[in-house]
This record gives C-alpha cells, sequence and structure tokens, in this order.
C-alpha cells in the first residue's frame, strides 16, 4: 500500500518556467513533509520541508505547499535551472517516526 | 567529514548466491537506516536502527534478508540466498535524532545485479 504517491514519472520543462511537482499521500496522521533531490550515482539530499502547521515554505527558489484537506502537497522550483535536472522524491513522517517516501518524479529542464 | 560510505558501489551476483552490503554512517550519528529504491516503489525503508539496537525492520521484505550493526561505525544488510527480484540500489542513511529530514544524510548507494 502506497501511502506517498507521486503519479508523474518524468516532467520535462524549459529554463527559467516554473517547475511544479506534486505529491499525494494517504495517511492523515502524517505531519510532516519534505522533498529530497536525487542525482544519478548519487544518493538523495535534503531539499525542503514543511510541517503540517504551516501550508507553505520558502527556501530560495524552492516553495512547497501543503494542502491537509487534500492530501496534497506540490513543489515549485522558480525559475527552472538546467542543474535543477534530478528525480525528486517526496517524503512524509508521522511524529518523526520513520521517514515514508514516494516513487520519485525525474525532472530534465531543457536549455 | 567524509559522509556516509558504503560498498561495494557495483555488486553482480547469480541467484542463489549470498550477498553482503557495508555501510559506514557519519561519525556521531546515533541513527541508521537502510533503503531499497525500485521503480516501482521509489525509496522503501527496510530497516532501522538506534544506537546499533534494531528499532523497526518491518519494511524487510522476507527472511532472505538481514541486517546487523556490531558497532557504530558498521553496518551490513545482507541476503541469503539471493533473487532476480532483489535487483535495485540499496541505501544506507545515518541521521542524528529526530525530527529526520533535514538531518537524514545518504550515501551514494550500491547498485545489486542478481542474474
Amino acid at each position: 500500500d502506497q501511502q506517498v504517491k507521486q503519479n508523474s514519472p518524468s516532467l520535462s520543462v524549459q529554463e527559467g518556467r516554473i517547475s511544479i511537482l506534486n505529491c499525494d499521500y494517504t495517511n492523515s496522521m502524517f505531519d510532516y513533509f519534505l522533498w529530497y533531490k536525487k542525482y544519478p550515482a548519487e544518493g538523495p539530499t535534503f531539499l525542503i520541508s514543511i510541517s503540517s502547521i504551516k501550508d507553505k515554505n520558502e527556501d530560495g527558489r524552492f516553495t512547497v505547499f501543503l494542502n491537509k484537506s487534500a492530501k496534497h502537497l506540490s513543489l515549485h522550483i522558480v525559475p527552472s535551472q538546467p542543474g535543477d535536472s534530478a528525480v525528486y522524491f517526496c517524503a512524509a513522517s508521522e511524529g518523526a517516526q520513520k521517514l515514508v517516501f514516494g516513487q520519485g518524479t525525474r525532472l530534465t529542464i531543457n536549455p | 567529514d567524509a559522509g556516509v560510505i558504503q560498498s561495494p558501489r557495483h555488486e553482480v551476483t547469480e541467484m542463489g548466491q549470498e550477498v553482503t552490503l557495508r555501510c559506514k554512517p557519519i561519525s556521531g550519528h546515533d541513527y541508521l537506516f537502510w533503503y531499497r529504491q525500485t521503480m516501482m516503489r521509489g525509496l522503501e525503508l527496510l530497516i532501522y536502527f538506534n544506537n546499533n539496537v534494531p528499532i523497526d525492520d518491518s519494511g524487510m521484505p522476507e527472511d532472505r534478508f538481514s541486517a546487523k550493526m556490531p558497532n557504530a561505525s558498521f553496518s551490513t544488510l545482507k541476503i541469503q540466498p539471493s533473487e532476480p527480484r532483489d535487483s535495485a540500489v540499496y541505501f544506507c542513511a545515518s541521521s542524528r535524532p529526530p525530527p529526520w529530514g533535514d538531518t537524514q544524510y545518504f550515501g551514494p548507494g550500491t547498485r545489486l545485479t542478481v542474474l
């Protein structure tokens, strides 16, 4: 049973435009959400997180939005740059317990 | 800091053989995690340790999988006997205490191919 789902395996965006990556979850007890970024032949690295008490968190070009009623979060990257090309994983946890990851979305930024 | 170290980086073996993956966590991190990445299921947590003690092994697929952490600087994940469906990338990660997210550091992974 996949509690965290990323329904788009891949996404292609033009450089300079906005990239929007989506993630849905089923467990209403999740209270902490994260995005990780992964380059080929490397392990995932933490990108940005959000607590369930917030609906938005920004860090430079990256913004995460949380819609608790829809059990949906999204990552916005503005403007997109070639170095943003990577696989992005959404993850969630309940009360600082173990992280549950999605399947990942491969983002490609085209020049 | 050298980061989380995993070995080997690539492993190719035949069905039925024993496979041992190794991990050295970041010094001072109390928590160690083993994950498996597949196309269909993404990153799955297999097991995690706190202070060398296994806390949650509910993600371990079956009895063919076992993990140990004999000391704070070393852990192994063993598959015996291996099967083709075990082919995946296995990651080790370590962290200080919760909250997990921004303190969980991943190694580069071991790509396992079982023929």
